[in-house]
């Protein structure tokens, strides 16, 4: 079965620190990850996502993420954090046979000036 | 260009009321799919549409739940006989096609709460 862990509940940052948001994953085949950020009352925001090739992807405000195929990992960074960042972000993966999203618990990422 | 749109944002009821709850996806896009997300809880797919046909409602907890697509653009989702448990935000998304590489959307979410 597909899954998704996020293990940390929460991030703490400072402003202008790099910040690293971590998420493993089990899949049966190759794996299809997104990452999505949910601002207080509204709905998930597509930040990025790995299908193949480079196994580092960039996404929205200066996002990025690092697939690791033998670490089964797909962790989400930014060089600089800004407090506007702070926000609760969902890592998801699909396969080829699956036509729904798994999503991971989510983790809440605070920056403080 | 216009995002996924979904009303009411907010839905009041009492236990044992029928509820239904609209999503408008993205002009053209032909996958529509809505999900629970429980407090502290990461999103929970619930059923996905490719036209106006069910393609899989497998996430659909019992037979209070039911949604429809009749015309391939605007879903309802419609719950029987509410119970306390049903409180969530519920959430609709769309893509372009159904293809497992495409980018689902997501809508604002309905918070549905019963009392």
């Amino acid at each position: 079965a597909q899954s998704v862990a996020q293990p940390e509940d929460q991030v703490n940052v400072a402003e202008g620190n790099p910040l690293t948001v971590k998420c493993t994953y089990s899949v049966s085949g190759n794996p299809y990850l997104f990452w999505y950020v949910q601002y207080p009352n509204r709905g998930l925001q597509f930040l990025l996502k790995y299908i193949t090739g480079d196994n580092l992807v960039k996404g929205s405000y200066g996002f990025e993420a690092e697939f690791n195929k033998s670490q089964t990992s797909f962790h989400l960074k930014k060089p600089s954090a800004l407090v506007s960042d702070s926000a609760l972000y969902f890592c998801a993966v699909r396969d080829r046979n699956t036509d729904k999203l798994i999503f991971g618990t989510g983790t809440r990422l605070q920056v403080f000036p | 260009g216009a995002g996924v749109s979904q009303t009411p944002s907010n839905k009041v009821t009492e236990k044992g009321k029928y509820v239904e709850l609209r999503c408008d996806p993205i002009s053209g896009h032909t996958a529509l799919y809505w999900y629970r997300q429980s407090l502290g809880q990461g999103p929970e797919f619930l059923i996905y549409f490719q036209g106006t046909g069910a393609a899989d409602d497998s996430g659909l907890p019992n037979d209070r739940f039911f949604a429809v697509r009749p015309e391939g653009s605007v879903s309802t989702l419609k719950i029987q006989r509410t119970e306390r448990g049903d409180s969530a935000v519920y959430l609709c998304a769309s893509s372009l096609l159904a293809a497992s590489t495409d980018t689902q959307y997501f809508g604002p979410g309905t918070r549905l709460t019963v009392l």
